[in-house]
């Protein structure tokens, strides 16, 4: 089955602790972003990768890292969460960066106390 | 930069209307459109993808217009049931050269959908 997979789902942590939330696809795309979701903001893209070793920042970087070894792998770290990044992340990948419907994974819902 | 607007920003619906969702944009200079739907606490579902060169596109009961010159898209539901209570949401790729980059990507901020029975 076709699909972007994210861990952990649900995350409780402690301001300064890194974290690493993993985002993986199946479907052998080239397009990966990540996007996190407040309330009244509506979705923003953090940083996006049009294949591998190719990364750039979207409209919020500050805070957040990522890094794209391999095709099918996404991860987005948080060297020193703050609370202000508790929010809803999604991964999402598609076949090209303009090519192709976007698959969302199913969120990752971060707490930073 | 790109800016994406939902209107209305919550609907809400007796079962059997046939609705009308809209999404607007600044600049026209875009690569695609995608429709989603998303329900609560989950990820996001394509519903349907428009190229800047098409003007509709249709999938069951949706069926989505792209009217690039005039920034707008709009989605039509027809005959809507309880199960399409969710949260749509329209996003669109700028092309190149415009003050943009390829990969990024603009949300509008969703309409909040609730048919009851």
């Amino acid at each position: 089955e076709a699909q972007v997979t994210q861990n952990p789902r649900y995350l409780i942590t402690v301001t300064g602790k890194k974290l690493t939330v993993t985002c993986s696809q199946n479907m052998n795309h080239e397009y990966m972003s990540w996007y996190r979701q407040d309330p009244g903001l509506g979705l923003r893209q953090i940083y996006y990768s049009m294949n591998v070793e190719v990364t750039d920042k979207g409209d919020v970087p500050e805070g957040y890292k990522v890094s794209r070894k391999e095709k099918r792998n996404f991860p987005l770290i948080l060297e020193s969460p703050s609370p202000n990044q508790t929010s809803l992340y999604f991964c999402a990948s598609s076949l090209g960066q303009n090519t192709g419907e976007l698959f969302f994974g199913e969120g990752s819902r971060l707490t930073v106390l | 930069k790109q800016e994406v607007t939902q209107i209305p920003a919550a609907l809400s619906v007796p079962e059997g209307e046939n609705l009308v969702l809209n999404c607007s944009f600044t600049d026209s200079a875009i690569y695609n459109l995608q429709w989603f739907r998303q329900d609560p606490g989950k990820g996001l579902t394509s519903l349907l993808l428009i190229q800047s060169s098409q003007r509709e596109q249709t999938s069951g009961r949706l069926n989505a217009s792209l009217d690039k010159s005039s920034g707008r898209s709009t989605l039509y539901i027809a005959a809507s049931q309880p199960g399409d209570s969710a949260t749509y949401l329209c996003a669109v790729r700028p092309t190149l050269g415009r003050g943009s980059t390829l990969g990024r990507l603009y949300f509008g901020r969703g309409t909040q959908l609730t048919v009851w029975p």
